[in-house]
């Protein structure tokens, strides 16, 4: 058990509606970084908060967002669902933002996009 | 930019042989390396890491791998399978991003299956 938890585990929805993805991260970890995983894509990272603001973006489309907290959690918004939406999400939590940060994952929401 | 290349999608090998998961990675800046492992159904591991001390690291489980600048490569070793080591392994890079971010990109994974 890493510690970070992600809520729900899994989620069938249907296109064109929104979801929210919820992470606890590591008691004492500053840090939460969105990963999405699909078979064809592998894994992507979306995007990075450290300590309550967006420190890095990666692959992510306008129609998802997230946020970080006061107290750490985070969310990530996914809007206008399409079935290449569905995937795993993961969420990962280190305690700074530097470069040798280990990282620890999450188990991932399941997301199906019917 | 820096982009990260499993060489294998699938390694076989017999539970007791040595494992080799091969990573070649390219970077603009002095990368951090690091192997991360997924068993089914589950989230990602963290095996090993390389940030620019010794060459050759050692992690969890007997794992260890070697960074090779010369090659740009990050190849993950094993002396001796066991059959619990059957699952996805990730070769990741981290450098500089824009604003001093650090943006991970991992590779598309190798499947490691273990034979009794």
């Amino acid at each position: 058990d890493s510690g970070v938890t992600q809520t729900p585990k899994h989620l069938i929805t249907a296109t064109g509606q929104r979801v929210t993805l919820r992470c606890s991260p590591r008691s004492g970890d500053l840090s939460v970084y969105w990963y999405q995983q699909s078979l064809d894509q592998g894994l992507q990272f979306l995007i990075q908060y450290y300590n309550g603001e967006e420190r890095a973006k990666g692959n992510i489309l306008e129609r998802f967002s997230a946020q970080q907290f006061p107290d750490l959690h985070s969310e990530l918004n996914l809007s206008s669902l399409e079935l290449g939406d569905s995937a795993l999400y993961f969420c990962a939590s280190s305690v700074e933002a530097r470069n040798q940060e280990t990282q620890y994952f999450g188990p991932g929401t399941r997301l199906l996009v019917l | 930019a820096q982009s990260v290349t499993q060489l294998d999608s699938h390694v076989s090998v017999s539970e007791g042989t040595p494992v080799l998961l091969r990573c070649n990675y390219s970077s603009s800046y002095s990368p951090s390396l690091f192997w991360y492992v997924q068993h089914p159904n589950k989230g990602l591991q963290l095996l090993l890491k390389y940030t620019s001390a010794a060459t050759l690291v050692k992690g969890i489980n007997g794992f260890e791998a070697e960074f090779k600048k010369s090659e740009t490569s990050f190849h993950l070793t094993k002396p001796s399978a066991h059959m619990s080591d059957a699952a996805e392994y990730f070769c990741v890079v981290k450098g500089s991003g824009a604003g001093g971010s650090y943006i991970p990109t991992f590779g598309r994974g190798t499947s490691l299956i273990v034979h009794p």
